[in-house]
């Protein structure tokens, strides 16, 4: 069965601090994912997005993620948050077929002015 | 661009009732999912809908359908409404092919 694990559920940084959120999927078959935003309030938001091809992809708001095949992971990074990063970040994978998203649980990261 | 709207944005129900949830879709999207965001479970999938058709299911009891019309609005439907039904009902839309969701505001649904 498809599932994604997020490790970190609440992170709290300083702004300026470098972020890293883990992300591992068990998908079998070609994967393709993705990290979401969700800002206190709002609906979520597309940070971006791994299909194929150079496995560091580079989102919004400076955001980036490295697809790395032999671990199944898609981590989340970023060098330096901003107290506007504070939300609740969504891995997601889905298969080829259709659009039925494995979300992981979510990390809430909280940043500190 | 519109994004994907959904109405109504909050409903207060009680158990044994019924409740539908509308969605439609960015303009020019054909394919529709919807969601169910609780505390405890997080994010589940519950259905995708592509050209009036159900392309994928989640792993939800039968008290939870769904359709889409011509138009590809779509509409979820949760008869028999339980305590656990409260959560957060999202829709999502994308274009077909190698695109990703975009996600409305998500009707809140309450069951007393």
């Amino acid at each position: 069965a498809q599932s994604v694990s997020q490790h970190n559920h609440h992170v709290i940084l300083s702004e300026a601090a470098s972020l890293e959120l883990g992300c591992n999927y068990s998908y079998g078959g070609t994967v393709n994912l993705f990290w979401y935003v969700q800002y206190p309030g709002q609906h979520l938001q597309l940070l971006l997005k791994y299909f194929s091809g150079d496995p560091l992809v580079k989102g919004i708001k400076g955001f980036e993620a490295e697809f790395i095949k032999s671990k199944f992971s898609f981590n989340l990074r970023k060098p330096s948050v901003q107290w506007s990063d504070t939300a609740e970040y969504f891995c997601a994978a889905k298969g080829n077929a259709g659009n039925m998203l494995t979300f992981g649980g979510g990390t809430r990261l909280m940043v500190k002015p | 661009k519109a994004g994907v709207t959904q109405t109504p944005r909050y409903l207060i129900k009680t158990r044994g009732q019924q409740v539908t949830l509308s969605c439609s879709p960015i303009s020019g999207h054909r394919s529709v999912s919807w969601y169910q965001q609780t505390p405890g479970q997080g994010l589940q999938f519950l259905f995708e809908y592509f050209s009036e058709t159900q392309r994928n299911k989640g792993n939800f009891p039968g008290r939870f359908s769904g359709r889409q019309f011509s138009n590809s609005r779509s509409e979820m439907n949760v008869s028999t409404l339980e305590l656990g039904d409260s959560a957060l009902y999202l829709c999502a839309s994308s274009l077909e092919g190698y695109q990703p969701q975009h996600f409305g505001d998500g009707t809140r649904l309450s069951i007393l």
